[in-house]
């Protein structure tokens, strides 16, 4: 079955870095493309960046812009979005998401893995 | 960036009862082309992750049962649970993926009254 898995998560102090991984099985990865969502303890979804399948292109909320960048590995079926410049404001749980193809909508997440950031 | 806003924040509902969300966009989400709307609705129960509703605004999804519609076009939306149950307790959301910066509403917390 489809499964999508976060690691990567944790306390990081503001100003560092942190590396997320999305581990895909179950599913031809390489053909879908794929996006990191986040949600801050309490509040809603944000959209954060996108990857098309075979990693041409890469879009990203203006909030992290600059700082975070989403690649992948298709021969790895893994999804990556690397974290800098961390604020207080990124503190959230990451999901990992696939959009599902010709329809266009996420239609799997994964359990996410929250990061934290903290002095 | 589309502003998704959905009304009402929250909602009590009875069990059985309908419970309606709204959903605006600041911009028509319906492809002139293909004459789809490119609007999602996903539900979320506590500690878990989102689960998809309905996608194309009004296409359920696989195994969503049929008291859930969706319905709409252009920039207004509506989720409708015909007969509320207890397992429908959940934030819902809308999100549009007619062009990035894919954006979400705000949630619309549904309860029992």
């Amino acid at each position: 079955q489809v499964q999508v898995v976060e690691s990567g998560g944790g306390v990081v102090q503001p100003g560092r870095s942190l590396r997320l991984s999305c581990a895909a099985s179950g599913f031809t990865f390489s053909s879908h493309n794929m996006h990191w969502v986040r949600q801050a303890p309490g509040k809603g979804l944000e959209w954060v960046a996108a990857i098309w399948s075979d990693g041409s292109n890469k879009y990203y909320a203006d909030s992290v812009k600059g700082r975070f960048s989403i690649s992948r590995d298709n021969s790895r079926n893994t999804l990556y979005l690397q974290m800098n410049s961390l604020r207080d404001e990124d503190t959230a749980v990451y999901y990992c998401a696939r959009e599902r193809l010709r329809d266009n909508c996420i239609d799997y997440w994964g359990q996410g893995t929250l990061v934290t950031v903290s002095s | 960036d589309i502003v998704m806003t959905q009304s009402p924040d929250s909602l009590a509902v009875s069990l059985g009862d309908r419970a309606t969300i709204n959903c605006k966009s600041s911009q028509s989400v319906l492809y002139s082309s293909d004459n789809k709307n490119y609007l999602a609705w996903y539900q979320q129960k506590p500690g878990q992750p989102p689960k998809l509703l309905f996608y194309w605004a009004s296409t359920r999804e696989s195994g969503v049962p049929d008291r859930f519609s969706g319905s709409g076009s252009g920039a207004d939306f509506t989720l409708t649970i015909s007969s509320l149950q207890a397992e429908d307790v959940a934030v819902y959301y809308c999100q549009q993926y007619y062009s990035t910066p894919w954006t979400f509403g705000q949630g619309t917390k549904v309860e029992i009254k």
